[in-house]
């Protein structure tokens, strides 16, 4: 099946530091999004892109629709202990009546 | 709570029984989906159901498992005859019919399906 290459697989920042990371596929998506996930939980959605080149903030997290609309990058600024936990980017190809194709995630740590 | 509700959230069953699990869309929300999580995987789909229609089941093994979104009632993955390999986590979601939102899903907090 199709599959979303998601980087970097784990990050430790500390406290205060801005965080990215990113989404690509070798197809096109219509829809981006962006969930986090902690441990025990259902993902929460965070940012939903639908249209090429969009720009989405969230509070300190920002998201942006590649014009290629093959990749998405989630920025995270000003990080904080409760960003802890697993990030996933999730697109819908054409077609695909909905479902969603998830990347693998990214464990984020924060350090005091 | 407006959220999507799912239970059991852990389900503990020997091989060859039966998993029944359970999901409860949002309100207003008559589009449910159902993934699997397998551990420090992402999800994958399983199947896509509006009220008493299966849409897209690419995703679901075609022996043992079976869905369905009756009219009145909450949503049911069934899985028969479980196996190890069953064990995992299992997500559902739902999203508004038409309009609005595009292709927002919103998650339940899933069942952790053990086989022992």
């Amino acid at each position: 099946g199709q599959q979303l290459n998601q980087s970097p697989q784990s990050m430790f920042i500390q406290e205060g530091e801005d965080v990215s990371m990113n989404c690509t596929s070798s197809s096109i998506f219509n829809t981006w999004l962006w969930y986090k996930q902690d441990p025990g939980e259902g993902p929460v959605l965070l940012i939903a892109l639908y249209k090429a080149g969009e720009l989405t903030s969230n509070g300190r997290l920002t998201a942006q629709f590649g014009i290629t609309r093959k990749d998405s990058f989630l920025n995270i600024s000003a990080s904080i202990p409760s960003d802890v936990g697993i990030y996933f980017c999730a697109g819908q190809l054409p077609g695909s009546a909905r479902q969603l194709t998830f990347g693998s995630g990214t464990q984020l740590t924060v350090l005091p | 709570n407006a959220g999507v509700m799912q239970n059991p959230r852990h389900l503990v069953r020997r091989r060859g029984q039966e998993a029944r699990l359970r999901c409860s869309p949002m309100k207003g929300h008559s589009h449910v989906y159902w993934y699997r999580q397998l551990p420090e995987e992402g999800l994958k789909f399983m199947v896509y159901l509006q009220k008493e229609n299966i849409i897209d089941e690419s995703g679901m093994p075609k022996e043992r498992f079976s869905a369905e979104f009756p009219k009145e009632g909450p949503s049911i993955l069934r899985i028969q005859q479980v196996v190890r390999g069953d064990s995992a986590a299992y997500f559902c979601a739902s999203s508004l019919r038409s309009g609005g939102a595009y292709n927002e899903q919103f998650f339940g907090p899933g069942t952790r399906l053990t086989v022992l």
